[in-house]
């Protein structure tokens, strides 16, 4: 079992605006910037969010993480189909000395 | 192009020993940790190690801590990670990424089995 949780699954229809939540504790989350990775079927992750927030270039603004205490938040608006994919969030661990990963959602477009 | 180019699929037996790679292009290799993470099949994200570059350095999650050795050679800009006995239950695929994670190798398919 992960020590961040996120929801199993997450469903959506074509336009809608999903949130994917993420909740961890003191020793990461509430002490480290949070990451959100989104993982296409048979590929390898790719960095989506970082820094709670920021989007690496060339990731729409569609795209929007957010952090409050010990959970996070990572919102997709106009969803599209593309999209479909696995939604990982990730963030340091102080005492782990590691990074530390949710155990990831899987979202689905309808 | 910032870039992490991973070794092929593997199929082993069990006890077998493994040593796959991660070469890294388009940047200063030496001054990046590399992770590793396992991806067991219809599971998510565990990392089991870093090291650094530079001198060696590794840091391993006590969940792998003497079953794999991450170990680097700057020289040819590559890390690595093996096994010295595989047993089935490292049947994965196996990332390495960056430090910050921004940058992921393809994954190498790990798989174990008699």
């Amino acid at each position: 079992q992960s020590v961040v949780t996120q929801p199993p699954s997450a469903s959506g229809t074509p336009g809608q605006r999903v949130t994917i939540s993420c909740s961890g504790s003191s020793s990461n989350i509430g002490s480290n910037p949070v990451n959100w990775y989104q993982q296409l079927p048979g590929t390898a992750p790719k960095l989506l969010i970082y820094s709670n927030n920021r989007r690496p270039s060339g990731v729409p603004d569609r795209f929007s993480g957010s952090k409050s205490g010990t959970s996070a938040s990572l919102a997709i608006s106009g969803l599209q189909s593309e999209d479909e994919a696995d939604y990982y969030c990730g963030a340091w661990d102080d005492s782990l000395n590691g990074p530390v990963f949710g155990g990831g959602t899987r979202l689905t477009v309808l | 192009e910032v870039q992490l180019v991973q070794s092929g699929a593997e199929v082993k037996k069990p006890g077998e020993s493994l040593r796959i790679s991660c070469k890294g292009s388009g940047y200063s290799f030496a001054s990046s940790w590399i992770n590793w993470v396992r991806q067991m099949p219809g599971k998510g994200l565990e990392w089991m190690g870093s090291i650094s570059p530079t001198d060696s350095y590794t840091n391993y999650s006590p969940s792998f801590q003497g079953h794999v050795t991450i170990s680097a050679d700057k020289s040819i800009t590559t890390a690595y990670l093996q096994w010295s006995s595989l047993k089935a239950s490292d049947t994965a695929m196996y990332y390495c990424a960056r430090r910050g994670m921004d940058v992921w190798g393809q994954g190498t398919t790990v798989t174990v089995s008699s």
